[in-house]
């Protein structure tokens, strides 16, 4: 069975903590993604990555960064935490299907107090 | 401007009912690819069915069925015989082929659709 894990469903940090969100997928895939998820916003792309060490900004990179020094493994950094990083954070892989879907993580719920 | 706007916040349906729900998408890439999704309350995102801008049918997975209307930018999801299960958020997405972000796919902000008995 295919997976992508998140390594923490639900985490609560204060403000100013560093925060590491940790993503593993087991299909061998080229391409990961974070996405952050909030009410009336859909779904936003923060970063993604197309091979190890190499990654490109989404839409929303600001207070973030990633780090892939594996294939299967893609992290989501929030150097410094602040309440408007509160959300709800996907993270997805995709090969090189035909359809090329993405496979979505559980999700992390992350609340900044 | 957006590039995938769902203009229905939330839907109501009786069980067994047929239900659409809508998605626009602006792209000028002659190549594309157009994803629905459906997240229920626990949270997973489910891969519902795919439409390429090349394919000329419409595209079909067991309940589900994509109304694809090229000239209109189009892509509506259409649920057959509604079930209880059904009750979820539906995002729609797309995917340019020729857009240097190629693989990430950009996400609408989703209709929360109630299938009620």
């Amino acid at each position: 069975d295919v997976k992508v894990t998140q390594s923490s469903r639900y985490l609560v940090k204060r403000t100013g903590e560093k925060v590491f969100l940790e993503c593993v997928q087991d299909m061998d895939h080229e391409n990961m993604f974070w996405y952050r998820q909030d009410p009336g916003l859909g779904l936003r792309l923060i970063y993604f990555s197309y091979d190890v060490k190499m990654k490109e900004k989404g839409d929303i990179p600001e207070g973030y960064s990633v780090s892939r020094e594996k294939k299967e493994r893609f992290s989501l950094i929030l150097e410094s935490a602040s309440t408007n990083q509160t959300s709800m954070y996907l993270c997805a892989s995709t090969g090189t299907g035909i359809t090329g879907e993405l496979f979505f993580g559980e999700g992390s719920r992350l609340t900044v107090l | 401007a957006q590039k995938i706007t769902q203009t229905q916040p939330g839907m109501f349906v009786q069980e067994k009912e047929a239900v659409t729900l809508d998605c626009t998408y602006d792209t000028s890439d002659p190549s594309y690819g157009l994803f629905w999704y459906k997240q229920p309350s626990s949270g997973e995102m489910i891969f519902l069915i795919y439409q390429g801008s090349y394919d000329q049918q419409n595209a079909t997975e067991g309940r589900y069925s994509l109304n694809f209307q090229k000239a209109r930018k189009s892509a509506n999801l259409v649920i057959s015989a509604s079930q209880l299960g059904d009750s979820a958020m539906y995002f729609c997405a797309m995917r340019e082929l020729s857009n240097q972000a190629g693989t990430a796919l950009i996400f609408g902000k989703g209709t929360t659709l109630s299938v009620s008995s």
